[in-house]
């Protein structure tokens, strides 16, 4: 079975600063690892996901991510933060063996971004 | 192209109701999945449809039922309603099951239970 861990309920960063949110996740069978972004009173928004090739993945809004295979690790990065980042961060893993479609989501981020 | 919509966005009802939702994919989508949020337990998956079968189910009882049509619509039922039911329903589509294929999230049904 896969886990998620986010490691940080609550990261918070001043306007302009880089940011990273934290993601491991348990081995088995090398899964895919994604993000997603949720605003308040809205769904999840896709982020970015690591398929294959380099080890940092550029997605939407600025947000990259660095894959790490010997640590199992997808860490959410971004250069400088924007007020508007603010909002709750899912690192999710699909197994990459079984065929299964469904997604395990890590327990979530609070990202808070001051001006 | 027009996202994933999910009707209702709330709804309110009584302990031992039943309730229905419906989801309709992104156009060309056939595989929908739904999740249940909660303070509580997070995202967790329900269950998994493609082509009118469901593929995959997660952990809940069998008051948490679904079904897929050939239009690639689903709706997910919930009988005999408890507190606990209460929650934001979650549905998802992507192209295909599986592999790299993106889910792309619907806004949400929120229930709330009496």
């Amino acid at each position: 079975a896969q886990s998620v861990a986010q490691p940080e309920d609550q990261v918070n960063v001043a306007e302009g600063n880089p940011l990273t949110v934290k993601c491991t996740y348990s081995v088995s069978g090398n899964p895919y690892p994604f993000w997603y972004v949720q605003y308040p009173n809205r769904g999840l928004q896709f982020l970015l996901k690591y398929i294959t090739g380099d080890n940092l993945v550029k997605g939407s809004y600025g947000f990259e991510a660095e894959f790490n295979k010997s640590q199992t690790s997808f860490h959410l990065k971004k250069p400088s933060a924007l007020v508007s980042d603010s909002a709750l961060y899912f690192c999710a893993v699909r197994d990459r063996e079984t065929g299964a479609n469904n997604l395990f989501f890590g327990t979530g981020t609070r990202l808070t971004v001051i001006p | 192209k027009a996202g994933v919509t999910q009707t209702p966005r709330y709804l309110i009802k009584t302990r031992g109701q039943q309730v229905t939702l419906s989801c309709s994919p992104i156009s060309g989508h056939r595989s929908v999945s739904w999740y249940q949020q909660t303070p509580g337990q997070g995202l967790q998956f329900l269950f998994e449809y493609f082509s009118e079968t469901q593929r995959n189910k997660g952990n809940f009882p069998g008051r948490f039922s679904g079904r897929q049509f050939s239009n690639s619509r689903s709706e997910m039922n919930v009988s005999t309603l408890e507190l606990g039911d209460s929650a934001l329903y979650l549905c998802a589509s992507s192209l295909v099951p599986g592999g790299t294929d993106t889910q792309y999230f619907g806004p949400g049904t929120r229930l709330t239970v009496l």
